[in-house]
């Protein structure tokens, strides 16, 4: 039973376009999520974090939207770069139940020049 | 200051063989969470420990365990290797863990295990 789920494996943008990743949860009692990045041959970095009293969380030219009504959230970026190029990592977690982040299976960005 | 490092990078190993694996945190985290990482799974949690202690578990047989030692280094042992273990293992060190789930992880690069 996943309860974190990235139901799009890859994605290709344009360098310049938006890129959005999208991330759907299915615990209600996930209260905080975090997207992480991941290159090749290296650990997953974070990137961003949002809690869920907020509906939006900006970051550069990173910003995680969350809609709980739909247990979804996504990360756009504006505009995308090659350097983007990695895999994306939603997770989320309960901020009161100590309980570990549990991981999406991860989205292939590729960003064309 | 310096990040988390796991040793070995890369691991061979064959069947029914034990292998042990080990991650240096951040200085000063005292938290460290193993993470399994396979194609079709993604990231599954493994186990965490918190000053010496396993403080949480994920849902792997028990031929998968771990200690942390007092520096907060941590090793995670793989008894009698099944083809399936196979994957990346990633460890993460915070500075309090999962009970404040803002308390961000950071990753070190994983160690590759092969099971031949």
């Amino acid at each position: 039973d996943q309860q974190v789920k990235q139901n799009s494996p890859s994605l290709s943008v344009q360098e310049g376009r938006i890129s959005i990743l999208n991330c759907d949860y299915t615990n209600s009692m996930f209260d905080y999520f975090l997207w992480y990045k991941k290159y090749p041959a290296e650990g997953p970095t974070f990137l961003i974090s949002i809690s869920s009293i907020k509906d939006k969380n900006e970051d550069g030219r990173f910003t995680v939207f969350l809609n709980k009504s739909a247990k979804h959230l996504s990360l756009h970026i504006v505009p995308s770069q090659p350097g983007d190029s990695a895999v994306y990592f939603c997770a989320a977690s309960a901020e009161s139940g100590n309980t570990p982040l549990v991981f999406g299976k991860g989205t292939r960005l590729s960003v064309i020049a | 200051k310096a990040g988390v490092t796991q040793t070995p990078r890369y691991l061979i190993k064959t069947r029914g063989q034990q292998v042990t694996l080990s991650c240096s945190p951040i200085s000063g985290h005292r938290s460290v969470s193993w993470y399994q990482q396979t194609p079709g799974q993604g990231l599954q949690f493994l186990f965490e420990y918190f000053s010496e202690t396993q403080r949480n578990k994920g849902n792997f047989p028990g031929r998968f365990s771990g200690r942390q030692f007092s520096n907060s280094r941590s090793e995670m042992n793989v008894s009698t290797l099944e083809l399936g273990d196979s994957a990346l293992y990633l460890c993460a060190s915070s500075f309090r863990g999962f009970r404040w789930a803002t308390d961000t992880q950071y990753f070190g690069p994983g160690t590759r295990l092969t099971v031949l």
